[in-house]
């Protein structure tokens, strides 16, 4: 069964401080992996790795895919209390990838 | 508005009614989603609609569940006979087209609250 798991689950950093946080899937014929964050309701599109593309960097935020081992890291440098929020991974499964299965998220928050 | 709409933004009803739930998806998004998200736990994918293709009902939880689309746009996700198990944040997203990378964009969300 195609499944997402995070860690931690939760987080409490002070700001300044760096933040790695870890995703690992197992899925039927890889496509992608997605990282969203969750402020209030809705989840925003941080990053898309695919085979072709094992990296993203968008300023503080940068975002590693392993597929070897199956796994993604998104690191935070110097958080702020901005970046308090749920990070979420998803990955695509069924047929034409439209499904996304989600992790149960890692709750950041950061301390001032 | 460039984004996904949903409303309510918040539901609170008795147990055994029924509720409708609405999501505007963004303008020529031809794939629609609905996900269910219980506190604490990761987004549950319900059920998919792309164009003018039998839509995917393979996550609904049960035959209380059920969902349209009007017009390829305005899609409604209605529950009947709520139960307290139901209780959960709704959320809906669209992408522009179905293809591999599946970029979805989220709505705000529907809170339901069954009392």
């Amino acid at each position: 069964e195609d499944k997402v798991v995070q860690s931690p689950l939760s987080l409490v950093v002070h700001e300044g401080d760096t933040v790695t946080l870890n995703c690992s899937y197992e899925v039927t014929n890889f496509r992608s992996l997605l990282w969203y964050k969750q402020e209030k309701k809705a989840p925003t599109f941080l990053f898309m790795l695919t085979s072709s593309g094992i990296e993203k960097k968008s300023g503080r935020l940068s975002s590693i895919l392993d597929k070897k081992e199956l796994s993604s890291i998104l690191n935070i440098t110097a958080t702020q209390t901005g970046d308090s929020a749920i990070y979420l991974c998803a990955v695509p499964k069924g047929e034409y990838g439209n499904k996304l299965v989600f992790g149960a998220g890692t709750i950041l928050r950061v301390k001032s | 508005g460039a984004g996904v709409s949903q409303s309510p933004s918040n539901k609170v009803t008795e147990k055994g009614k029924d509720v409708e739930l609405r999501c505007d998806p963004i303008s020529g998004h031809t794939a629609l989603y609905w996900y269910r998200q219980s506190l604490g736990q990761g987004l549950e994918f319900l059920i998919y609609f792309q164009g003018n293709s039998a839509p995917d009902k393979s996550g609904l939880p049960s035959d209380r569940f059920s969902a349209e689309r009007t017009g390829g746009s305005v899609s409604t996700l209605t529950i009947q006979r709520t139960q307290q198990e139901d209780s959960a944040v709704y959320l809906c997203a669209s992408s522009l087209v179905d293809e591999i990378y599946n970029e979805q964009f989220f709505g705000p969300g529907t809170r339901l609250t069954v009392l």
